[in-house]
């Protein structure tokens, strides 16, 4: 079940806040956050595990409601540089012997203007 | 550290022709992903390797798509025959443990 996220898209100046929701419909064993230029590959920004263990990336941050199967990205002071969609890839709890498969959302458009 | 390599990164192709792309994935990266990005989406799993063995292909349309990765190293992606609805990205990604996935540049396949 592919996750949800909202908004679908953000317009921000520099150095405004933003927050990028996903939910799942499914009990979750991590949430993994990528961003995507235009013509892109995805990069990988953080990723969050159940049980609290989370690695950031610069001043983008992100949470975790493990009962509510819900995260949440943080873009702080946004850059231009942030501008790009955002997507966040759910791994599903109980799936074993598959490291890192992802259901990803349909993604979070930002744009970042001066 | 070399990228997760793709060739070709564009392929125009007619409806019913088949096709292949390839990738060669970070050096020591045991999992191997393949995914499938329809324009305005967001990546879709196609299959999943962890050395040479497929871990997931739930998702794959076996009736036309096929995948192997040899000596649990470089993967190729097959379709045959391709459809109108298989234009898309192709992308290729590698991990060590699981946790970050490192894309490739993508092949970008339009299937007229």
């Amino acid at each position: 079940q592919q996750p949800v996220q909202s908004p679908q898209a953000v317009i921000l100046r520099e150095g405004e806040d933003a927050v990028i929701n996903c939910s799942s419909s499914k009990a979750l064993y991590s949430v993994h956050w990528y961003r995507q230029k235009h013509g892109e590959a995805p990069v990988f920004l953080m990723i969050l595990l159940k049980g609290g263990e989370q690695k950031g990336h610069d001043k983008i941050s992100a949470s975790f409601n493990e009962k509510k199967q819900q995260s949440s990205l943080y873009l702080t002071a946004s850059q231009l540089s942030y501008s790009g969609t955002y997507f966040c890839g759910t791994e599903n709890l109980g799936t074993t012997d598959s490291w890192g498969k992802l259901q990803f959302g349909a993604g979070t458009q930002v744009v970042v203007t001066p | 550290e070399a990228g997760v390599a793709q060739s070709p990164r564009y392929k125009i192709i007619e409806k019913r022709q088949s096709v292949a792309f390839w990738c060669n994935p970070i050096s020591g990266h045991a999992t191997l992903y393949w995914y499938q990005q329809i324009l305005g989406q967001g990546p879709k799993l196609l299959i999943q390797f962890q050395n040479n063995g497929v871990v997931d292909d739930s998702q794959l349309p076996k009736d036309r798509f096929s995948a192997e990765r040899l000596k649990g190293v470089d993967s190729t992606l097959k379709i045959q025959p391709a459809k109108l609805e298989d234009s898309a990205v192709y992308l290729c990604a590698s991990s060590y443990r699981g946790y970050e996935q490192y894309f490739g540049p993508g092949t970008r396949l339009t299937v007229t």
